[in-house]
């Protein structure tokens, strides 16, 4: 299993330009989050998904969206980049087996960088 | 609030001393706990998890957390410390969204841990 695997690694967006980061994990997980990780805020929770066609908004959505139309993919759409948005990216993904208290498997990451 | 806090930003300790990062935690009802370490320019890995049991929790590298319900902490611990154990280590605890009907988890901002050779 390749597990969590997110794409692009590295990238440079102008203000207001938009993109989307691939999410894709071969684990067939339920469940499925997008983190942004900040210098010495650790993790927030940008957007979750309990299976295909299901989503929800975690603690900083705004800016942001998602769609999970397979339990494999779990995009994460920025539109309109701001200087905020600055930031690493992680997708995770965990499976819904025994209840709500398995670890979470992370993706590599994507770094983003909006000038 | 539910959260969790890494009191500390930094730990230092010498090659071979033992080490422990801090992690206390506040929580409605019984605490599910976690435990991640980050090396530089990688995703977040696995290290351990308290859900019941034995407060005494082992898992990768060596590792181990000690669960203490009174003073709602849970401490990550290592007997001897390697160089190779410098990194980002981040304490989570399992969050209910109540709106949502569904679990999270909540990070600690992370403590960095650097073992002097």
């Amino acid at each position: 299993n390749a597990g969590v695997t997110q794409t692009p690694k590295f990238r440079i967006l102008k203000i207001g330009q938009s993109m989307t980061l691939q999410c894709t994990q071969d684990m067939n997980h339920n469940y499925m989050y997008w983190y942004r990780q900040d210098p010495g805020m650790g993790l927030k929770l940008i957007y979750y998904s309990v299976g295909a066609g299901i989503t929800d908004k975690g603690e900083v959505p705004n800016g942001y969206n998602v769609s999970r139309s397979t339990t494999e993919d779990f995009p994460l759409r920025l539109e309109l980049a701001a200087p905020s948005q600055t930031s690493v990216y992680f997708c995770a993904s965990t499976p819904r087996t025994s209840g709500e208290y398995n670890e979470q498997f992370f993706g590599p990451g994507t770094r983003l960088t909006v000038l | 609030a539910q959260s969790v806090a890494q009191p500390e930003d930094q730990v230092n300790v010498a090659e071979g001393n033992p080490l422990t990062v801090k992690c206390t935690y506040s929580v409605s009802g019984n605490p599910y706990l976690f435990w991640y370490v980050q090396y530089p320019n990688r995703g977040l890995q696995f290290l351990l998890k308290y859900i019941t049991g034995d407060n005494l929790v082992k898992g990768s590298y060596g590792f181990e957390a000690e669960f203490n319900k009174s003073q709602t902490s849970f401490h990550l611990k290592k007997p001897s410390a390697l160089v190779s154990d410098s990194a980002l280590y981040f304490c989570a605890v399992r969050v209910l969204n109540s709106g949502a009907g569904s679990y999270q988890l909540t990070f600690g901002k992370g403590t960095k841990l650097s073992v002097i050779p």
